[in-house]
């Protein structure tokens, strides 16, 4: 079985330049999660789908960060304008959930992105 | 909004040494995971805890989860070099999956 796909693999963009990054999950997987980790530091939830619904963005940065998944299958995470603080590493995760119950979030490599 | 921690930050081990890593809850824990993430790399699925005093354990590692403290603890025994590499522990804010939160993870070496 396929993991969870990411492309690019690394970016390097100057700053106020856009940049998009996109991820297919596991087959089947209804639920698909953004997060952006610094260095040194855990990830940070950024957005997260219900099939194509974003149930949960509250920490998405709105004034340049955008998501889609509008066939609730793969997802395309947006910055436009990039700035030098957006330097990280971006995962996309996957998993199968059902309401009332908890399950594991499979991880793609992540997408390393430098602003210069 | 809920945080975790972890301690230590970091950690050195010489192969074959038994070590623990704790992960703490500011709120109530509606289950928790342990991931492991080696360099340029994304993460790797370890455990799942979802009940007060739930102890799973896979190959050499051992997780427990205290749900009346908050907290969970990671034990890895008889250390290998293959078992470096930065661990955290994640859990969601609520129990329908919501507000995902890692924590800032504990980065293991182990010394052949």
């Amino acid at each position: 079985e396929a993991g969870v796909v990411q492309s690019p693999r690394y970016k390097i963009i100057e700053k106020k330049q856009p940049v998009a990054f996109w991820c297919n999950p596991i087959s089947g997987h209804n639920t698909l999660y953004w997060y952006r980790q610094n260095l040194g530091q855990g990830p940070e939830l950024l957005i997260r789908y219900e099939n194509e619904e974003a149930v949960d963005d509250s920490q998405l940065p709105k004034d340049r960060f955008s998501a889609e998944r509008l066939k609730g299958v793969d997802s395309t995470l947006k910055i436009q304008p990039a700035e030098l603080g957006d330097s990280a590493v971006y995962l996309c995760a996957s998993s199968l959930e059902r309401t009332g119950s908890l399950y594991e979030q499979y991880f793609g490599p992540g997408t390393r992105l430098t602003v210069t | 909004s809920q945080e975790l921690e972890q301690s230590p930050q970091s950690l050195i081990v010489q192969e074959g040494k038994n070590l623990t890593i704790n992960c703490t809850s500011s709120k109530t824990l509606y289950g928790l995971y342990w991931y492991k993430q080696k360099y340029g790399e994304g993460l790797i699925f370890l455990m799942m805890l979802q009940k007060g005093g739930e102890e799973k354990s896979h190959e050499k590692i051992t997780a427990k989860l205290d749900e009346k403290k908050q907290q969970s603890s990671l034990h890895i025994t008889a250390s290998q070099p293959s078992h470096a590499g930065i661990y955290l522990c994640g859990a969601h804010a609520g129990n329908y999956g919501q507000n995902f939160v890692f924590g800032p993870g504990t980065r293991l070496s182990v010394l052949p």
